[in-house]
């Protein structure tokens, strides 16, 4: 099956400074990549996500790379605030029907003022 | 934020009851799925559902069984609960080709087993 793996677990980044994390996937037939940002206590909610058929999305100061020869993709935060300080999720399935989603472990992002 | 909601939010138990946990959609979603969420694990898939009566495993099935009698409904069952299920526990819905293709969280539900 399908496993995700993501780098760093932590990190630490000066605000107004970028921010990358990094996931890899295992299923070549992997095809949708959304990535989860949950604040302590709260759900995890989308930020942003990508399908096979784009190489970049970005959204304001967020984007997302995807690399499905080497099987990575990546998160970029720019111009890091207080605010994005949270814990961020990559994720990995087949797009069809239910999406049965497979997370990497997870990256505690920290912006230090 | 109120088209999914759990019940219950909070819950202790002891080892060897049975628990039922509870989600809710208001949305009309097709699919829906829990999840359990431990340190270190991210969050794994337990069960899923594509539809009334119809679900299947994810990753994590062992000590869980779950029900879908209505589409807004969607119940987890620890049939005798043990400590390793200490976790927080999350509901997700989907719609593939409607307007909430992603998956959307519910609130959570945290479970401790003594």
């Amino acid at each position: 099956g399908e496993n995700v793996e993501q780098h760093p677990s932590t990190l630490s980044v000066q605000e107004g400074d970028s921010a990358v994390i990094k996931c890899t996937y295992s299923d070549s037939a992997s095809n949708y990549f959304p990535w989860y940002k949950q604040e302590l206590g709260k759900r995890p909610q989308l930020i942003i996500d990508i399908r096979s058929n784009v190489g970049e999305k970005k959204d304001q100061r967020i984007a997302v790379t995807l690399n499905k020869t080497a099987k990575h993709f990546s998160l970029h935060i720019t111009e890091t605030q207080p605010e994005d300080s949270a814990v961020y999720f990559c994720a990995a399935s087949i797009r069809q029907g239910a999406q049965k989603l497979v997370f990497g472990q997870g990256t505690r992002l920290t912006i230090n003022p | 934020d109120a088209g999914i909601t759990q019940s219950p939010r909070h819950k202790v138990t002891e080892t060897g009851t049975p628990v039922t946990l509870r989600c809710h959609q208001t949305e009309n979603h097709r699919y829906m799925y829990w999840y359990r969420q431990d340190p270190g694990h991210g969050l794994r898939l337990i069960h899923y559902s594509y539809g009334v009566k119809d679900t299947d495993k994810g990753e994590v099935s062992d000590g869980y069984s779950v029900s879908r009698s209505k589409t807004e409904d969607f119940l987890l069952t620890l049939e005798s609960a043990t400590s390793s299920q200490t976790s927080v526990y999350f509901c997700a819905i989907s719609d593939f080709g409607g307007q909430q293709e992603t998956q959307y969280f519910g609130p959570g539900t945290r479970l401790l087993v003594l």
